[in-house]
């Protein structure tokens, strides 16, 4: 079965620090991550997409794929509390794109 | 911004009871989703619909879960016998292409939260 492997956390830091969260996936033939938030309560929302091996910026975000290593990072530089939420880490399985694996997600707290 | 509208925001039915969730995706979006998220569990996969049909679906969704586009705006999961298992929150999501872009991205809803008793 294809998965999605993220640490639970929470992972904790203080206010202007790197959040640095990890993903592993266990599909080879996968072509497309995604990594989303999810505030409590309410719907992911997309911060970041990668598809090629090598690093993605996108303002504060910085998203990191290795496709040998079969891993994907999200960094999240200058910290603040409002970035405190669970992050979710998805793929699109190989042989097409017609859904989303999600992994259980990574509760990052920042504290001020 | 466009969103992804989703209705009721709750509902609550009794066990065994027939509940028709409805969604209004983006208008130019060709590819619509159902995701469920049980409370503290991660978001699942429920279907993918394109083009007035089915085109995956999951094994939680069984023969009690049916979507339909009843028109061209509304896309709803009925699910027809409810268990006090279907209790989750239910993400209605779009995205408008079929390929490796930066238009390949799911847009989700705000969920509809269902609680069976």
């Amino acid at each position: 079965q294809k998965e999605v492997e993220q640490n639970s956390g929470p992972l904790s830091v203080p206010e202007g620090a790197i959040a640095s969260l990890n993903c592993t996936y266990s599909d080879r033939g996968s072509q497309s991550f995604f990594w989303y938030r999810q505030y409590s309560g309410k719907s992911p929302e997309l911060i970041m997409f990668i598809y090629s091996n090598g690093d993605k910026e996108d303002g504060r975000f910085t998203a990191q794929l290795n496709k040998a290593s079969q891993y994907v990072s999200l960094l999240i530089r200058d910290s603040q509390p409002s970035d405190s939420a669970t992050y979710l880490c998805a793929f699109n399985p190989s042989g097409g794109y017609n859904k989303l694996i999600f992994g259980a997600g990574t509760r990052l707290a920042v504290h001020p | 911004e466009p969103e992804v509208t989703q209705t009721p925001s709750h509902q609550v039915t009794q066990m065994g009871q027939e509940v028709i969730l409805r969604c209004v995706p983006i208008s130019n979006h060709l590819y619509f989703y159902w995701y469920r998220q049980i409370l503290g569990q991660k978001v699942e996969f429920l279907v993918s619909f394109y083009n007035n049909e089915i085109s995956e679906k999951s094994e939680i969704f069984d023969d009690q879960f049916s979507v339909e586009r009843p028109d061209g705006s509304n896309f709803t999961l009925k699910i027809r016998s409810t268990k006090l298992e279907d209790s989750a929150m239910y993400f209605c999501a779009s995205r408008a292409s079929g390929g490796a872009d930066g238009a390949n991205v799911l847009t989700f809803g705000a969920g509809s939260r269902l609680t069976v008793l």
